[in-house]
């Protein structure tokens, strides 16, 4: 079983719809968890951090849910711009490497 | 600040061949990281450094070697490439929140191809 797991989509969604994605994670002991976007050909740029009592960020929303190893993000009232590739990130128990999940790619049309 | 900065952008190699990658920082980040992404895939760590001094494995560091005699920089060299080396190389650096998390910043990349 992968460490991060997330759905690689794509999800094609029109402008203005609220979309969700959820990433699985298989560590217990994992400590921080972040949203991530990637643009094409581009590096990763943090998105949101995760909380355990969950985040919202104008439009975006993240959730941690410790008991089912899983983490989501909200994206509400889509714009084209917010089309990219979401990473799932986890930090293991000793807080100095990341584990990227592959990828979720939106794409937001007109 | 400059960030993360990354030399060259683009390198085609041949099979055997080696060279260095760049990687620099001006933040004063104590951890460095080096990434590889393949298409379609996530960021898999080689290597990272918690400091001057101070390399470490990731998950794929065969064929790659590390050292970090600064702070500041943080080069990866390929000795023999492969093919299945050619791949599109993030190098990072993270500083840790206030109370909270890591937060890392990436290099522009630098997208090697190995024929």
């Amino acid at each position: 079983r992968k460490e991060v797991e997330q759905d690689p989509g794509p999800f094609n969604v029109p402008e203005g719809a609220t979309v969700a994605f959820n990433c699985t994670y298989s560590n217990s002991a994992s400590q921080s968890f972040f949203w991530y976007r990637q643009d094409c050909r581009k590096e990763p740029k943090l998105l949101m951090s995760v909380y355990s009592s969950g985040n919202e960020d104008g439009r975006f929303t993240a959730q941690l849910n410790r008991a089912s190893q899983y983490i989501s993000l909200l994206i509400r009232d889509s714009k084209l711009s917010d089309s990219a590739t979401y990473l799932c990130v986890v930090i293991e128990e000793y807080g100095n490497k990341l584990v990227f999940g592959a990828g979720t790619i939106l794409r937001v049309k007109s | 600040n400059a960030g993360v900065t990354q030399t060259p952008k683009f390198r085609i190699l041949k099979i055997g061949q080696s060279m260095t990658l760049q990687c620099a920082q001006d933040m004063n980040h104590n951890y460095m990281y080096w990434y590889r992404q393949d298409p379609g895939m996530g960021l898999k760590l080689i290597y990272y450094s918690v400091g001057a001094g101070i390399t470490d494995k990731g998950e794929v560091p065969n064929g790659y070697n590390v050292s970090r005699s600064t702070t500041e920089d943080f080069p990866l060299r390929l000795e023999l490439a492969a093919p299945s080396q050619t791949s599109v190389y993030f190098c990072a650096s993270s500083r840790k929140l206030a109370g909270g998390p890591y937060e890392q910043y990436f290099g522009p990349g630098t997208r090697l191809t190995v024929t």
